[in-house]
């Protein structure tokens, strides 16, 4: 059971380059988010897609577009990365259902926009 | 929206000290506040959470209290050992789809 699993780990990107992090889940979760996590910033929301077929923004989605593949996949696309968007991404998921309960992160992607 | 408030952003305690992170909320709908540890390197884990219809909760060594008049939450470590050495986020929600809120963390030092 390999949970919330992450690709890639790390990414280094030039300015205006564009790149996908994919997300996949093996727990039968519903709902499913992207985070960004900045240093003394904590974990600030970018998407989310609280069931297959639907996706809303978080806090900071400017730069950012997603696709919930299907109820396993949850991918996080930058189409002109900026050096803003260095950071550390965590997907995570969560059984939902109505009712709030343990989310569970990947192990992290560190990206580096130069 | 709901905001969540964290503080302190940095803790330092000696060995054996108890220490005390306090949260507080805004939206006196939210119903759900979990405690996540973030260990150096790796991802937010879960260490224990409370729902609205409870006051305290506790689980070994560490404890979470929930004052809903006051909008605020904390979580209690006692006994505090080095591998207690992590950042910990609070977080909140009213539930249902609506995601979890977290904290800006606090960064949690235990000197042996």
């Amino acid at each position: 059971n390999a949970g919330v699993t992450q690709t890639p780990k790390f990414q280094v990107l030039k300015t205006g380059q564009s790149m996908t992090l994919q997300c996949a889940q093996d727990m039968n979760h519903n709902s499913m988010y992207w985070y960004r996590q900045d240093p003394g910033m904590g974990l600030r929301l970018i998407y989310y897609s609280a069931s297959e077929g639907t996706t809303d923004k978080g806090e900071v989605p400017n730069g950012y577009n997603v696709s919930r593949l299907n109820k396993r996949e949850f991918s996080l696309r930058l189409e002109s990365a900026a050096p803003s968007q260095t950071s550390v991404y965590f997907c995570a998921s969560i059984l939902s259902r109505g009712i709030p309960g343990e989310l569970f992160f990947g192990e992290g992607s560190r990206l580096t926009v130069l | 929206g709901e905001n969540v408030e964290q503080h302190p952003s940095t803790l330092s305690v000696q060995e054996g000290d108890s220490a005390v992170i306090k949260c507080t909320y805004s939206d006196s709908a939210s119903n759900y506040f979990p405690w996540y540890k973030q260990e150096l390197g790796k991802r937010p884990q879960l260490i224990i959470d409370i729902r609205s219809n409870v006051g305290e909760k506790k689980d070994q060594r560490i404890a979470v209290t929930l004052n809903k008049t006051a909008k605020h939450f904390s979580l209690h470590i006692t006994e505090t050992q080095p591998e207690d050495s992590a950042v910990y986020f609070c977080a909140a929600t009213i539930g249902g789809n609506t995601p979890l809120v977290f904290g800006k963390g606090t960064r949690l030092s235990v000197i042996a």
